[in-house]
C-alpha cells in the first residue's frame, strides 16, 4: 500500500528566504507526482506535475524534483513571499490498479513579512 | 486543464437531512472523483464517479450514505445523506482531463456544516 509522508508538517520562515519542502513515498511504481497548493477553506491548485520519467519541473519561483528510485520529491520555493503562505500537498499516482492519487498530510507554510 | 465549478460553495444543514453537491466541468474529462477533507486533515477519496454506471467506492464509504451520479462526461453529483455533525467537512470534486499526462484538477470545494 502506497504511503506518502511530508516533512515538515509546518514551517515558518521570514520573507525572502529560499526553502525546501519534502515528500517521500513508499512504492516507487508511480505514474506521476503532483504538488498542490491549498489556501484555507479552498480547493487545491495544481502547481507542478512530474512524470515518472522526469527528474524535475519548474514554474516561476517553484522547482520540483523527483528521485523515483529513492521515493523522494522536493519542492523548492525561491525568494519566498507572504502570498506563498498556504498548505502544500504532495500526491503520487500509481501505475497499477485504479491509478488513484495518494496524498501526503501536507506542509503548512507561513511566510512572515 | 479544466475549470471546475461546484454548487453550493457552502451550506449549513440540520442533522438527519441530505444535501446534493453538483460538480460541473467546462470540458469532457475521463475521470471524476469525490474527496472529503475533514477539519485539519488531508484529503480522503470517497469514490470514483463512473459515467453511466455505479460509482466505485473506497473502503469505509457506502452508496447509501454517499450516492453519486455521473450522467455524462462533464457533470457529477454527490449526495450526503442522513447527515450528522461528523459529516461536517469540505467536499471536493476532482477530474482528470483526456490526455496522457494524468494531471488532476480540483474544484473549489463545498464547505458543509451540520448542526
Amino acid at each position: 500500500k502506497q504511503e506518502v509522508t511530508q516533512i515538515p508538517a509546518a514551517l515558518s520562515v521570514p520573507e525572502g528566504e529560499n526553502l525546501v519542502l519534502n515528500c517521500s513515498f513508499t512504492d516507487s511504481a508511480i505514474y506521476n507526482l503532483q504538488w498542490f497548493r491549498q489556501d484555507p477553506g479552498k480547493g487545491l491548485t495544481s502547481l507542478l506535475l512530474i512524470q515518472s520519467s522526469q527528474r524535475e519541473q519548474t514554474s516561476g519561483r517553484l522547482n520540483a524534483s523527483l528521485d523515483k528510485s529513492s521515493g523522494r520529491s522536493t519542492l523548492y520555493i525561491a525568494a519566498s513571499q507572504p502570498g506563498d503562505s498556504a498548505t502544500y500537498l504532495c500526491a503520487v499516482r500509481a501505475i497499477q490498479g485504479a491509478q488513484k492519487l495518494v496524498f501526503g498530510q501536507g506542509t503548512r507554510l507561513t511566510i512572515n513579512p | 486543464s479544466a475549470v471546475i465549478s461546484q454548487k453550493p460553495s457552502r451550506d449549513i444543514c440540520q442533522r438527519g437531512t441530505s444535501l446534493t453537491i453538483q460538480c460541473q466541468v467546462d470540458s469532457q474529462v475521463t475521470m471524476m472523483f469525490w474527496y472529503r477533507q475533514q477539519p485539519g486533515q488531508s484529503l480522503t477519496l470517497i469514490a470514483t464517479a463512473n459515467q453511466g454506471s455505479e460509482a466505485t467506492y473506497e473502503s469505509g464509504f457506502v452508496i447509501d450514505k454517499f450516492p453519486i451520479s455521473r450522467p455524462n462526461l462533464t457533470f457529477s453529483t454527490l449526495t450526503v445523506s442522513n447527515m450528522s455533525p461528523e459529516d461536517s467537512s469540505i467536499y471536493l470534486c476532482s477530474v482528470v482531463p483526456w490526455g496522457a499526462t494524468y494531471e488532476q484538477y480540483f474544484g473549489p470545494g463545498t464547505r458543509l456544516t451540520v448542526t
